[in-house]
């Protein structure tokens, strides 16, 4: 059964970086792509960047461009997802999800990871 | 990139229909045929429902379906059932960035 299976909850200080790890079974490594989506408290789903494991290859929306950094270590078949300068508004649940191909939709999602951050 | 807009909320009794609407703009919704819907249920993942406008992944039930007209998508809950009460996403391409729904709650009355 696919599973993507995310590290665990995190507090940050203001100022501080967070580094999110998404770890795909049950299926070759390199065959997806990898995309983070976050939902802050009550909010809506906000798309924060993808990476294709195959060749590292990543692209960010510019809202989080120079933010955001999504990177996979294919010795471990992981991929990490590390936001900087964190602030308040960037206390939300963080997921991963992977979409095969070109095909434009998210057929599984990690479990999520809460990312609080307070000073 | 603005948030696609959809209903707060929209209910229904058992074995109803309801449908949730998904607005955008010429350069999301009306420019591609990559509209994706996903449940949420509190403190799970999301599931995805529909993708391609109209088509089911294996193991949804066919009651429900997606549509777009223009730049409007909508997905419709036909035959309510008390499992379907959740969050409900609606998504996007919109050439390169992905854009989300606001989100609909759909209440099982």
């Amino acid at each position: 059964q696919v599973q993507l299976v995310q590290s665990g909850a995190e507090v940050k200080k203001p100022g501080a970086s967070v580094k999110v790890s998404c770890k795909p079974s049950d299926y070759f490594f390199t065959t997806y792509l990898i995309h983070w989506v976050r939902q802050a408290p009550g909010q809506g789903l906000e798309w924060m960047g993808a990476i294709n494991p195959s060749g590292g290859a990543t692209v960010y929306p510019q809202k989080f461009q120079g933010r955001v950094t999504v990177t996979r270590d294919t010795s471990t078949s992981t991929v990490y997802m590390e936001l900087s300068s964190l602030i308040s508004d960037d206390t939300a649940v963080y997921y991963c999800a992977r979409e095969y191909g070109a095909t434009n939709y998210f057929d599984y999602w990690g479990q999520g990871t809460l990312v609080t951050v307070s000073s | 990139q603005s948030a696609l807009t959809q209903p707060h909320s929209v209910s229904g009794s058992p074995g109803q229909s309801v449908t949730i609407s998904c607005t955008g703009t010429s350069s999301d919704v009306g420019g591609y045929n990559y509209v994706s819907w996903y449940q949420e249920h509190p403190g799970k993942a999301p599931k995805l429902m529909i993708y391609d406008v109209s088509r089911r992944p294996s193991g949804v039930p066919d009651r429900f379906s997606g549509s777009k007209s223009g730049n409007t998508a909508s997905l419709t809950i036909s035959g309510l059932q008390a499992e379907d009460e959740a969050d409900y996403f609606c998504c996007s391409y919109a050439g390169s960035p992905y854009v989300f729904g606001t989100g609909t709650k759909v209440t099982v009355l």
